[in-house]
């Protein structure tokens, strides 16, 4: 079993629908989360940490819930630049990032 | 730029040829990191250096691979005897000190092997 498990997707929205990813890890002494994106043949950066209270910027909302060990990201008001792949990422006590496989969304108009 | 740079972008040998691939990190950032993506698949984790020191290799699949980074700024990733399994895009990342506090990792553009 994967470290961290991502539904690979993709989904496909349109403009303006709102978006939810899943995303669950099966180690409960991880620490650290984050979401990060990944465009087309392009490298991965950071879009947000996931903070134990939940967490938003603009249109993006970001929830862990440590007792199912799995965290959330939400996009409102999809916009067709949102089209990426979206990478859950832990980490322990280390410096060692683990990154999900990932889950493709498409905006189309 | 300042960014990460990775040389060579692209790269294709034969199956059982030796390769170097080179990062160069963001200056002043002393946390470097490996990763391989293969098609429709994470980053997944090969090492991290700490200035001139691999804090963790554990993610080097065998003993094929191996990396350097002799004066704890550039770091060069080495596969011998290549094999098909390992086309990918390896991709370098560096931290300021390292990823556990911000999470964040600044990646190159990745180089991009392709083994015949």
């Amino acid at each position: 079993r994967k470290e961290v498990e991502q539904d690979p997707g993709p989904f496909n929205v349109p403009e303006g629908a709102t978006v939810a990813f899943n995303c669950t890890y099966s180690n409960s002494a991880s620490q650290s989360f984050f979401w990060y994106r990944q465009d087309c043949r392009k490298e991965p950066k950071l879009l947000m940490s996931v903070y134990s209270s939940g967490n938003e910027d603009g249109r993006f909302t970001a929830q862990l819930n440590r007792a199912s060990q799995y965290i959330s990201l939400l996009i409102r008001d999809s916009k067709l630049s949102d089209s990426a792949t979206y990478l859950c990422v832990v980490n322990r006590d280390t410096d060692k990032l683990i990154f999900g496989t990932g889950t493709r969304l498409q905006v189309f108009p | 730029g300042a960014g990460v740079s990775q040389t060579p972008s692209n790269k294709v040998t034969e199956k059982g040829k030796y390769v170097e691939l080179r990062c160069d990190p963001i200056s002043g950032h002393t946390a470097l990191y490996w990763y391989r993506q293969s098609l429709g698949q994470g980053p997944e984790f090969l090492i991290y250096f700490q200035g001139t020191g691999a804090a963790d290799d554990s993610g080097l699949p065998n003993d094929r691979f191996f990396a350097v980074r002799p004066e704890g700024s550039v770091s060069t990733l080495k596969i011998q005897r290549t094999e098909r399994g390992d086309s990918a895009v390896y991709l370098c990342a560096s931290s300021l000190q390292g990823a556990q506090d911000t999470g964040e990792l600044f990646f190159g553009e990745g180089s991009r092997l392709t083994v015949l």
